[in-house]
């Protein structure tokens, strides 16, 4: 039973598009987050949502908006895709503040 | 600073040596120091992580060495395996927040 999942996995799509990305996890945590990991490796927080609440919002383009229906769900819309968009967008928990964090699989963005 | 400096960018090391990676931060309020492994195309997974009440910490052939003074930390592996071989980041948490901030990752391979 998979406790972080996210869905695509894989998105290929041209420059312009809308394209969404869901995640959900099973494991009754309190906080959720979209990291972004670049082409060399580099993870960076994007949002951050604690009981469906947004907490962190990191120097992210308006194009990216969060929504966060329930505790266990957080889904990333990207508005006018652009080629610097491509990446894999990886979903995330934890209880509290100071939890681990559990990671997705990923969903691996190419915009073309 | 907000930054975690993490080096080196990569590492091969033969089947039963020591593998180690090192990281440096600025921000004293950072007060949670996990270190993550990633293999290719799955999400990071929490290896093992430390508190700066301790100098050291120890799972297993993994351990965590911190200097609070110096303000850095590093990732020792022993009797490193070829499953090893992954991309392994360290991370920093301030307190009271639930931003993690990772350093750029380590690709280590083991050789048989």
């Amino acid at each position: 039973d998979t406790a972080v999942s996210q869905t695509p996995k894989y998105l290929v799509t041209q420059m312009g598009n809308d394209k969404s990305i869901k995640c959900e996890q099973n494991l009754g945590h309190d906080t959720m987050y979209w990291y972004k990991q670049d082409s060399k490796k580099f993870l960076k927080i994007m949002f951050s949502y604690n009981n469906k609440e947004l907490i962190i919002n990191e120097t992210v383009p308006n194009r990216f908006s969060p929504k966060s229906p329930d505790k266990a769900h957080l889904n990333l819309h990207i508005n006018s895709l652009e080629l610097g968009d491509s990446a894999v967008y990886f979903c995330a928990s934890s209880q509290g503040w100071t939890g681990e964090l559990f990671f997705g699989e990923g969903s691996r963005l190419t915009v073309l | 600073q907000q930054q975690v400096k993490q080096s080196p960018q990569s590492l091969i090391v033969q089947k039963g040596g020591i593998s180690i990676i090192n990281c440096a931060y600025e921000n004293t309020a950072f007060d949670y120091f996990p270190w993550y492994q990633q293999f290719p195309g799955k999400g990071p997974a929490l290896l093992i992580a430390i508190r700066p009440d301790v100098s050291e910490k120890k799972e297993g052939r993994f351990t965590i060495s911190f200097n609070k003074s110096a303000k850095q930390f590093s990732l020792h592996i022993m009797d490193s395996q070829p499953g090893d071989s992954a991309t392994y980041f360290c991370a920093a948490s301030p307190s009271g927040t639930y931003k993690y901030i990772f350093g750029t990752g380590t690709r280590l391979k083991v050789l048989a």
